[in-house]
């Protein structure tokens, strides 16, 4: 069955430092999202990104946040300056359609 | 922001008992999806009910969508370890492409 697939799985990172999550949605599929889960709390929309471009993001979606489809394949979640609070589970997701999104697995980050 | 709410916050049944979690909101909802969700992994997709008044059935998964399309409900009949996991309800607001999720019930299946 088609994943979309993360990486890295895990990733430490100093506060003050850039850090890019990457993804791999699957291939026919055309609307791409970034959600973020800190422990214990629900899962939060950061950004969806359809045709090229941001189609919708939340107010967490700050600057300090950019979402890249660098080549056709690979959609990637760059935060620029990392902060404590933005230690969490980071899901990408994809989709055919307007229904039916398919999760990755996340990658766990941890700011010190 | 459109707040999803459900219940029970945790549920612990004994197998081949049922159960039933809802998820309900005071916002309209154009569809509502169910996860569920394994620690340490990302939300696995069960079903999308879209139509006020819907009813899908996933073998012993049966999924309601309200009437007036603000709440709905997962029922399990004789429920088995294996259902074991944190259930998720999301809905999708009008014509946004975002999910709001709700904050999942924990459900736990005894053998």
């Amino acid at each position: 069955e088609p994943e979309v697939t993360q990486t890295p799985s895990h990733q430490v990172t100093q506060m003050g430092q850039e850090v890019i999550l990457r993804c791999v949605p699957i291939s026919n599929h055309l609307y791409f999202y970034w959600y973020r889960q800190i422990l214990g709390q629900k899962v939060e929309f950061l950004v969806s990104f359809y045709n090229n471009e941001i189609s919708e993001k939340s107010e967490i979606f700050d600057d300090q946040f950019s979402v890249e489809r660098p080549d056709g394949s690979n959609f990637t979640l760059k935060i620029r300056s990392t902060k404590l609070e933005d230690s969490a589970m980071y899901f990408c997701a994809s989709s055919a359609s307007y229904y039916g999104y398919t999760f990755g697995s996340g990658t766990r980050l941890t700011v010190v | 922001t459109q707040l999803l709410e459900q219940s029970p916050q945790f549920l612990s049944i004994q197998e081949g008992e049922n159960l039933t979690v809802y998820c309900n909101s005071s916002s309209v909802f154009s569809s509502l999806q169910w996860y569920r969700q394994e620690p340490g992994e990302g939300p696995v997709l069960l079903v999308t009910v879209v139509t006020g008044g819907e009813v899908k059935k996933l073998k012993r998964l049966t999924f309601q969508f309200g009437d007036a399309r603000k709440d709905s409900s997962l029922h399990i009949t004789a429920a088995q370890p294996g259902d074991t996991g944190l259930y998720l309800c999301a809905g999708r607001p009008g014509n946004d492409y975002k999910l709001s999720f709700g904050a999942g019930t924990t459900v736990t299946v005894r053998a």
